[in-house]
């Protein structure tokens, strides 16, 4: 069975600073990895993605995720918050394991608020 | 361009009513899935389908079904509306098992 669990529920930011999303997955077998925003009363856009190549993956907006197998990590990092940023981010995991092909484990979320 | 669309984006409804929330992709996907989004759970699947004529139920499929006719459309319909259904509904399909989901905008549906 899958599983992921976001850390924290809310992020604040001062604009320019690093960010840092935390996720953990389980996963019984070798896991797809996905991490979503979700702007207000927006849709889901993907940022980046991992399906067993890289284990560094760098997506749009100057995302970059790093997925660590022996720790069950898949942080979300960028160097530096634009007020732009401020959002709801999904770490979300899904697996090969038959009766979970293609579906989508979604973890809590994770506001980011961005101050000036 | 390909897009997945779903209608109506706001909906008010009674309780006991039935309702049907419409999904419509042009990706040609195969996999077509419906979520709800609720504060503090994240999305959580509904149901979801591989294809023409395939449904299956997601983690809170109760009070919701699906019906798959064709590749593009995979309308979610809402037996006997409760409060309980007040949600976001976001429909999303994906070409394949390591692909990335598309998600529709989502329907904001109310049961007063």
């Amino acid at each position: 069975a899958q599983s992921v669990t976001q850390l924290d529920s809310h992020v604040s930011v001062s604009e320019g600073t690093p960010v840092l999303l935390r996720c953990n997955y389980s996963s019984s077998y070798s896991p797809s990895l996905f991490w979503y925003v979700q702007h207000p009363n927006k849709g889901l856009q993907l940022l980046l993605k991992y399906t067993s190549a890289a284990t560094l993956v760098k997506g749009i907006n100057g995302f970059e995720a790093e997925f660590k197998k022996s720790e069950t990590s898949f942080h979300l990092t960028k160097p530096s918050a634009h007020m732009s940023d401020a959002a709801e981010y999904f770490c979300v995991v899904s697996d090969w394991e038959e009766d979970s092909w293609g579906k989508l484990q979604f973890g809590a979320g994770t506001q980011v608020v961005v101050t000036p | 361009d390909a897009e997945i669309t779903q209608s109506p984006r706001h909906k008010i409804t009674e309780t006991g009513r039935q309702v049907t929330l419409a999904c419509h992709q042009t990706w040609n996907h195969n996999n077509m899935f419906w979520y709800r989004q609720d504060l503090g759970h994240g999305l959580r699947l509904i149901h979801y389908s591989y294809g023409v004529h395939d449904t299956n139920k997601g983690e809170v499929s109760d009070g919701y079904s699906v019906s798959r006719s064709n590749t593009e459309d995979l309308p979610l319909t809402l037996e006997s509306a409760a409060s309980s259904q007040t949600s976001v509904y976001f429909c999303a399909s994906s070409e394949s098992r390591q692909g990335e989901a598309f998600f529709g905008q989502g329907t904001r549906l109310t049961v007063v």
